[in-house]
């Protein structure tokens, strides 16, 4: 499965709401449990990954609220509702419904 | 407090040889799912192994498919990645990961990584 994200870079004003998509080559949704095999991971410079969505909107333990994930299927959205200077990162959205997992190519986020 | 520390990273020519190492602390490892994942250069995270908690279900991405061998050692808490025939493409970060709590193949920890340089 093929993860592609937009955009691929994005600059947003402390404060203000960032978008993320991201889109599968085909359905990540499991219909016997209706769960979306999609995850959210942030990464800082210098440091590994972090988990901050899976079943595509729930939130890793620890998360603020203003992280949230929506989106069903194929296509899906990462957003932070008031962006916040420690939110600068690059962003990834995993696919875990097949082996190999597959991941998207990152979207890096700045600020304004 | 979950930790995963990997180790073994160095340059090494193409067509070598190397082993990374990962230690793992603060959960049960034998229970988990473990992957490991590498991060090129200018490049997206690309997942390249897993083996389940005793080690009779390994996957590998298409791209190291004969080439590397995922092992671990429960008694030892402890995953490992053989890698031969190294390539040029194969220069990255590589991270060990453990697999979700919630379920799913996702990773909900990772340690730091370690640096693979392929050159010669």
């Amino acid at each position: 499965i093929v993860m592609t994200q937009s955009p691929d870079s994005l600059a947003v004003s402390l404060g203000e709401r960032a978008t993320i998509n991201c889109k599968s080559s085909q359905s990540v949704l499991f219909s016997s449990n209706n769960n979306n095999y999609l995850a959210w991971y942030q990464q800082k410079p210098g440091q590994p990954p972090k988990l901050l969505l899976y079943w595509a909107s729930t939130r890793a333990p620890g998360v603020p609220d203003r992280f949230s994930g929506s989106g069903s299927g194929t296509e899906f959205t990462l957003t932070i509702s008031s962006l916040q200077a420690e939110d600068v990162a690059v962003y990834s959205c995993h696919q875990y419904y097949t082996t190999p997992s597959s991941f998207g190519q990152g979207t890096k986020l700045e600020i304004k | 407090e979950v930790q995963l520390v990997e180790s073994g990273g160095v340059v090494v020519q193409p067509g070598g040889s190397l082993r990374l190492s990962c230690a793992a602390s603060g959960f049960t490892f034998p229970d988990y799912t473990m992957h490991w994942v590498r991060l090129a250069p200018g490049k997206g995270l690309d997942w390249v192994s897993l083996i389940n908690w005793d080690g009779s279900v390994i996957y590998y991405s298409d791209s190291v498919k004969g080439r590397f061998t995922i092992s671990r050692d429960n008694s030892k808490n402890s995953l490992y990645l053989h890698m031969s025939r190294l390539r040029t493409e194969d220069t990255a970060l590589y991270y060990c990961a453990k697999d979700c709590d919630f379920g799913g193949n996702c990773f909900d920890f990772w340690g730091p990584g370690t640096l693979v340089t392929v050159s010669s």
